[in-house]
């Protein structure tokens, strides 16, 4: 099964900073990594898929890149509804596996 | 509007059974994949099981492989789970996600999602 390592587990950062989360797979997936977002107590929300495609509604200041082993999601200017936890996913084969998650929470 | 509303959960015996529904609405529901994912109290998603938009097609995860059994019937629009033998370890809010495709392939990923329902396995 592949492995996903999110980096950090958790992040402190204040509305308007640039922050940047890290995902890395235990092998190549090409760009089959799809990132989602979740609030306490609901269900997540898919942000972004195939590691830089946009999900439509998603707002501009979220970005993804990378390919093959690592994978980022940054979001340039923090707004108070981004304060969630983050969880990238591959979809390059089953079973499907998440990042631990990484809980971007208000400095 | 897309709607996916999970429901069945409840409290089992360990070794138990219970079989989990998810009604669709707003799309096409034959057109499109199925998954479900789960989230033990405080912990991250875990995936549990995929199947193609014709049912012809099912994935699991290996911690359910086995025990657990995905279907769906396109003319309910409905997807289920029927989770047999089931363990502590399986308590978890369970999460009925569509998915972007028609099969499980490369580019899936799962764009709308329900509220979750809550399966405690307790003695």
């Amino acid at each position: 099964d592949i492995q996903m390592t999110q980096s950090p587990s958790s992040l402190s950062a204040s509305v308007g900073d640039r922050v940047t989360i890290t995902c890395r797979a235990s092998q190549s997936i090409s760009t089959y990594l799809n990132w989602y977002q979740q609030k306490p107590g609901k269900a997540p929300k898919l942000l972004i898929y195939a590691a830089s495609s946009f999900q439509s509604g998603v707002p501009s200041r979220f970005t993804g890149s990378g390919s093959g082993t690592d994978f980022t999601l940054t979001i340039s200017s923090l707004q108070p509804e981004d304060f969630a936890t983050y969880y990238c996913q591959q979809s390059y084969s089953t079973p499907y596996t998440f990042g631990q998650g990484t809980k971007l929470q208000i400095k | 509007e897309v709607q996916v509303l999970e429901s069945g959960g409840g409290l089992v015996q360990p070794g138990g059974s219970l079989r989990l529904s998810c009604a669709a609405s707003g799309f096409t529901f034959s057109s499109y994949a199925m998954s479900w994912v789960r989230q033990a109290p405080g912990k991250g998603l875990e995936w549990v099981s995929a199947i193609s938009g014709s049912g012809g097609s099912t994935y699991y995860a290996d911690s359910v492989k086995g025990r657990f059994t995905i279907s769906r019937d396109n003319s309910k629009n409905t997807l289920y789970l029927q989770m047999n033998s089931q363990r502590a370890e399986d308590t978890a809010l369970y999460y009925c996600a569509k998915a972007t495709t028609t099969q499980i392939v490369l580019v899936t990923a799962f764009d709308y999602w329900g509220q979750g329902t809550l399966v405690t396995v307790s003695s």
